[in-house]
């Protein structure tokens, strides 16, 4: 089945550092990649829609230059998020869409990142 | 299993009619959620419901949670045709930090 494998599961960080988190596909080629964030047992919250090759798409109230999405690859996006402070420590998540025969599009979700923020 | 089962895979309505789309599930949870996602989109999260309460509203979305049922269901007054859409319900486990999603239910309001 696809796999989307997310790096790191979980860094601690100091406050003002930038932190960058990887979302790979890992055996299909993903059209879009979607990033998420999550607070404790709360709801994902879409972040940005990323398309390879192209600026992501960001929704509002979230930050373009706060958190910086690049997807330079079907198989890659990366989310960096800039000068990281306490209340930027949550659950990233991003996942990954591909279409299926049929022409279903499917999301398929990494493991997430945990950020703690110092 | 603890995914979510929904009910019906697809609702196809008119402009205007009420869409009714409901959420089984098999564990004790915290809250439940509703997201929508558009075609080659994101999901959009709609509205949480706690465990301890049965209703909730917000615009034209109605959510329901029986707990000794284990289902939940969302109701979308007077429908518009961008209301066309798949619908997911999500439970958070108890405990937990999970988030088990449902197979989703595929809404298409008719102009």
């Amino acid at each position: 089945g696809a796999v989307v494998s997310q790096h790191p599961s979980w860094v601690i960080c100091k406050s003002g550092t930038s932190v960058k988190i990887e979302c790979r596909s890992l055996d299909f080629q993903a059209t879009t990649m979607f990033w998420y964030r999550q607070f404790p047992k709360q709801s994902l919250m879409l972040m940005a829609t990323s398309n390879e090759g192209s600026k992501a798409t960001y929704e509002q109230g979230v930050e373009k230059d706060k958190f910086l999405i690049n997807h330079a690859s079907l198989t890659l996006s990366t989310l960096t998020v800039t000068s990281a402070h306490p209340e930027d420590s949550s659950f990233y998540i991003c996942s990954a869409s591909t279409r299926l025969a049929g022409g279903m599009d499917t999301q398929y979700f990494g493991p997430g990142t945990r950020l703690t923020v110092l | 299993s603890q995914q979510g089962e929904e009910d019906p895979q697809a609702l196809s309505i008119q402009e205007g009619e009420n869409a009714t789309m409901n959420c089984s599930y098999k564990t004790s949870i915290n809250n439940l959620q509703w997201y929508r996602q558009n075609s080659g989109r994101g999901l959009v999260h709609l509205i949480l419901i706690r465990s301890n309460e049965r209703e909730k509203h917000s615009g034209r979305l109605r959510v329901t949670l029986d707990t000794s049922k284990k289902s939940s269901s969302l109701l979308i007054t007077a429908s518009r045709a961008a209301d066309t859409a798949s619908y997911f319900c999500a439970t958070a486990e108890a405990g937990a930090n999970n988030l088990f999603f449902g197979t989703g239910t595929r809404l298409t309001v008719i102009p």
